[in-house]
């Protein structure tokens, strides 16, 4: 079944650690979007991508970087995380012409 | 600065009852707005509006979009506690990119 993956589901980490949170998808979309989410708060998109080779800042400032090497694949990477990194972070992807985002099940990341 | 604004930020109603969100935006270049459930996980897509005054439906589900006014409303009826959920409201400019501006997001809750 076509869906959109993302892990760890949970993660706590110490400061300083770099950390890599992954997102897939079997849908062959061409663009894949990192959204960030605080706790009733609403959601940031922080970076996108419009297809391979293509990354894109998004309106929130991050220290994190991505990058897109396959169509399916949109890893999220913290070279050195800190306390105010925790977050839910929020993967999803949309095909051109498709405005509706899959989004995947996030991952809760806690730094302490 | 692009900004989607929800009301009320949270409600509590009796099941059976039927219940209206509100999402009001400011945003260059409106392309459509979306309407998104979240529940525990990843936000599910419910609506996307483009035209202003067709309305959606779905089950008890409907939405309409009023261009002029710069807002859209999203109606429950005959509400259940499988209801219960934070709705999102999202805007998509006209850029390539197909990136979505969020509100805050409406609580609801449903109580039996």
């Amino acid at each position: 079944e076509a869906d959109i993956y993302q892990t760890p589901r949970y993660l706590v980490i110490g400061t300083g650690k770099k950390i890599t949170l992954e997102c897939s998808q079997t849908m062959g979309h061409d663009k894949m979007y990192w959204y960030q989410q605080d706790p009733g708060m609403e959601l940031h998109l922080i970076h996108y991508s419009y297809g391979v080779n293509s990354t894109e800042k998004g309106d929130l400032s991050s220290e994190s970087t991505v990058s897109r090497i396959r169509t399916e694949h949109f890893p999220l990477t913290l070279e050195s995380a800190r306390p105010s990194h925790t977050s839910q972070y929020l993967c999803a992807s949309s095909e051109s012409g498709n405005y509706g985002y899959t989004f995947g099940s996030g991952t809760r990341l806690t730094v302490v | 600065e692009d900004k989607v604004v929800q009301s009320p930020l949270s409600l509590v109603v009796h099941e059976g009852d039927t219940v209206t969100l509100n999402c009001s935006y400011e945003v260059t270049n409106f392309r459509s707005l979306l309407w998104y459930k979240q529940e525990k996980k990843a936000p599910t897509f419910l609506f996307m509006l483009t035209s202003s005054g067709i309305e959606k439906k779905s089950g008890r589900l409907s939405s309409i979009l009023d261009k002029k006014e710069l807002s859209s409303i999203l109606n429950i009826t005959a509400t259940q506690t499988g209801d219960s959920a934070i709705y999102l409201c999202a805007v998509q400019r006209i850029q390539g990119a197909q990136k979505l501006v969020f509100g805050q997001g409406t609580r609801l809750t449903i109580n039996p």
